[in-house]
């Protein structure tokens, strides 16, 4: 069984901080994505990350793939309250797997104003 | 691109009713299809994939059932719900390459 450990499980910063969120594992996988979401609604898709040592930058937030793929980070420059929500990761092993995913246990961060 | 349809968005019932939860998909066919589970807003428990009509294998022992009868709609269902089935039920459509689910809007469920 594929496990991600996503850390921290939470984070409270003042705007314009950075800060970074980690998703660990032992197992590789074949695509990373990262999600956001909002209270009551669903997670939306920010980024797929597929090769190891991958850096994709969507405006202020940076995501990285290790070289093992077994590891991600995403990295927030100058936070600002827009970007309170929760932050999931998932890793797809590929292969049979008939493209189920595995999720950290999420990243919930408050940016105060 | 595809857009998944949940409903209802909200739902409200006793312990011991029955459930039927419904996920349409838009924009794409024979797509495989996902049920999670969240709860108080952390990670996402898969439930149910299908990977095509009729065909339902099941992540977890559990009080709930899946069905897909036709190619783009996925339905969520039990017989008699408990407290713990109370949760946000989350459908999703899968990306072949590389990999990437996108989610329909959730239905909150509160069983009482």
């Amino acid at each position: 069984t594929q496990l991600l450990e996503q850390s921290p499980q939470f984070l409270s910063i003042q705007e314009g901080e950075n800060l970074t969120v980690y998703c660990n594992s032992s197992s590789v996988f074949s695509s990373l994505q990262w999600y956001r979401q909002e209270p009551g609604e669903g997670p939306v898709l920010l980024v797929t990350v597929v090769t190891g040592g991958e850096v994709k930058k969507l405006k202020r937030l940076t995501f990285q793939f290790g070289d093992a793929r077994k590891d991600s980070s995403l990295h927030i420059t100058a936070a600002q309250p827009g970007d309170t929500g929760l932050y999931l990761c998932a890793g797809a092993a590929g292969g049979t797997s008939y493209g189920k995913l595995t999720f950290g246990q999420g990243t919930i961060l408050t940016v105060h104003p | 691109s595809q857009t998944i349809h949940q409903w209802p968005a909200t739902l409200v019932q006793p312990v011991g009713s029955p459930l039927s939860l419904e996920c349409t998909v838009e924009g794409t066919s024979n797509p495989n299809l996902y049920w999670y589970r969240q709860a108080a807003g952390r990670g996402l428990q898969l439930l149910f994939y299908s990977v095509g009509i009729g065909q339902i294998s099941s992540e977890v022992p559990q009080n709930l059932s899946a069905s897909r009868p036709q190619d783009r709609q996925f339905i969520l269902s039990s017989k008699k719900l408990l407290l713990s089935d109370s949760g946000f039920y989350l459908c999703a459509c899968l990306e072949e390459w590389p990999y990437e689910q996108y989610f329909g809007p959730g239905t909150r469920l509160t069983v009482t």
